[in-house]
Order: C-alpha cells, then sequence, then structure tokens
C-alpha cells in the first residue's frame, strides 16, 4: 500500500525557514517523480514544484522565486521541500504526491503539514 | 500563470448529471492532453478521479468522465449521489515544464 506521510510543519515567523518532509512506503520510491501541492486556508491547490525520480530535475512554481528547494533522498525514501524566506501568504497545508505518467498526474497524496507563518 | 477557471460552484440532484468546466489556454488546457481533475472532501487530500482529459483510475466509478474541446476541459458526473458532494479541481501540464491547477468547483448535492 503506498504511504506519504509528510512532517515538519509548524508555526514560524515571517522571513523565518522550515524544512518539510514527505516519508514513502510502498512503492519504488526512485522510480516516481514526486510533487509538492499546496492549500491555503480556504483556497484551492496550488502546484509548488516536480523533482525527477533521480533528483537531477526540478522545477517551480513562479510564485516560488528562488525561496523554495525540492530535493530527495532515495536511500531513505524520503521528499524534502526547504523553504525560506517565509511570507504570511505562504500559509498553508503542503502535500506530497506521487506523479504519474504525467506531470499533471498525481497519483498518491499525504495527508498534508499545515505551516502558519505568523509573527 | 494564472488559475484555470472553474464555476465556484454546481448543484444537482440525485440521479442528475453534472458538468463542470475547466478553461484555459493554449498553452495549458488546449495546447496538452494532460488534464486531470481532483475530488477533495473536507478535511481530506485530493482523491485523482481523471487523467489525460478522460481516462478514471483503477477504482473510480465509470459515472465519472472527462473530455475537451478546445481550450476548455470538462468533468461530469453522471447519477449524482450524495457521497459526490464535495470540491473539484481540474489540473493541466502548462509551458516549461509545470503544472496549474483550476480554482475549484463545490459541488451540491440537493
Amino acid at each position: 500500500e503506498v504511504q506519504l506521510v509528510e512532517s515538519g510543519g509548524g508555526l514560524v515567523q515571517p522571513g523565518g525557514s522550515l524544512r518539510l518532509s514527505c516519508a514513502a512506503s510502498g512503492f519504488t520510491f526512485n522510480n516516481y517523480a514526486m510533487s509538492w501541492v499546496r492549500q491555503a486556508p480556504g483556497k484551492g491547490l496550488e502546484w509548488v514544484s516536480v523533482i525527477s525520480g533521480s533528483g537531477d530535475n526540478t522545477y517551480y512554481a513562479d510564485f516560488v522565486k528562488g525561496r523554495f528547494t525540492s530535493s530527495r533522498d532515495n536511500n531513505s525514501k524520503t521528499l524534502y521541500l526547504q523553504i525560506n524566506t517565509l511570507r504570511a501568504e505562504d500559509t498553508a497545508v503542503y502535500y506530497c504526491a506521487t506523479v504519474g505518467s504525467s506531470w499533471s498526474i498525481f497519483d498518491y497524496w499525504g495527508q498534508g503539514t499545515l505551516v502558519t507563518v505568523s509573527s | 500563470q494564472s488559475a484555470l477557471t472553474q464555476p465556484a460552484s454546481v448543484s444537482g440532484s440525485p440521479g442528475q448529471s453534472i458538468t463542470i468546466s475547466c478553461s484555459g489556454t493554449s498553452s495549458d488546457v488546449g495546447g496538452y492532453n494532460y488534464v486531470s481533475w481532483y475530488q477533495q472532501h473536507p478535511g481530506k487530500a485530493p482523491k485523482l478521479m481523471i487523467y489525460d482529459v478522460s481516462n478514471r483510475p483503477s477504482g473510480v466509478s465509470n459515472r465519472f468522465s472527462g473530455s475537451k474541446s478546445g481550450n476548455t476541459a470538462s468533468l461530469t458526473i453522471s447519477g449524482l449521489q450524495a457521497e459526490d458532494e464535495a470540491d473539484y479541481y481540474c489540473s493541466s501540464y502548462a509551458s516549461s515544464s509545470t503544472v496549474i491547477f483550476g480554482g475549484g468547483t463545490k459541488l451540491t448535492v440537493l
């Protein structure tokens, strides 16, 4: 059974940093690209990034503007999202998801981790 | 990148059919057959319902179907059931290896 478990969220002050993690199990992790998708409270889904199965290629949404870095450790089957210079508008539930045969297919999702940016 | 355009809400009675539209541009919806649809119940993670415009993942009811014409994709739910009440989001591959979501549609089963 595919399982994705995010962690690392919490309350952080504006300008601070966080590293989110997504622990994967139940599938061959390095065979799959992975994405981060976020959802602000009461708002819609917003794609954040995708990283290839090898980790060699990453792509980001325009709003990231160099503040976010996605990485992965295929040995420990863990996906990461480093978020720097946090802003109030980054407040959201951050989901990790497996990517299917095309990059708009998110087959399996974690339960999400909440990031709250507030002073 | 602007979000794909979806109606904020749609409603229907049990047994009826409803259609949710998802409008984009030739740089996303119209340019690729890579449109997906997701169902999200309150407090839950999204669930993939349709991929590559019209394909259903294993386990998804055949009451759900997808199509596309030009820059607009559509999700149709037939034989509406109470458990279909949820938020629905479309997504599309876009240029420069990015993905864009729609703003979401709240489906109410009357």
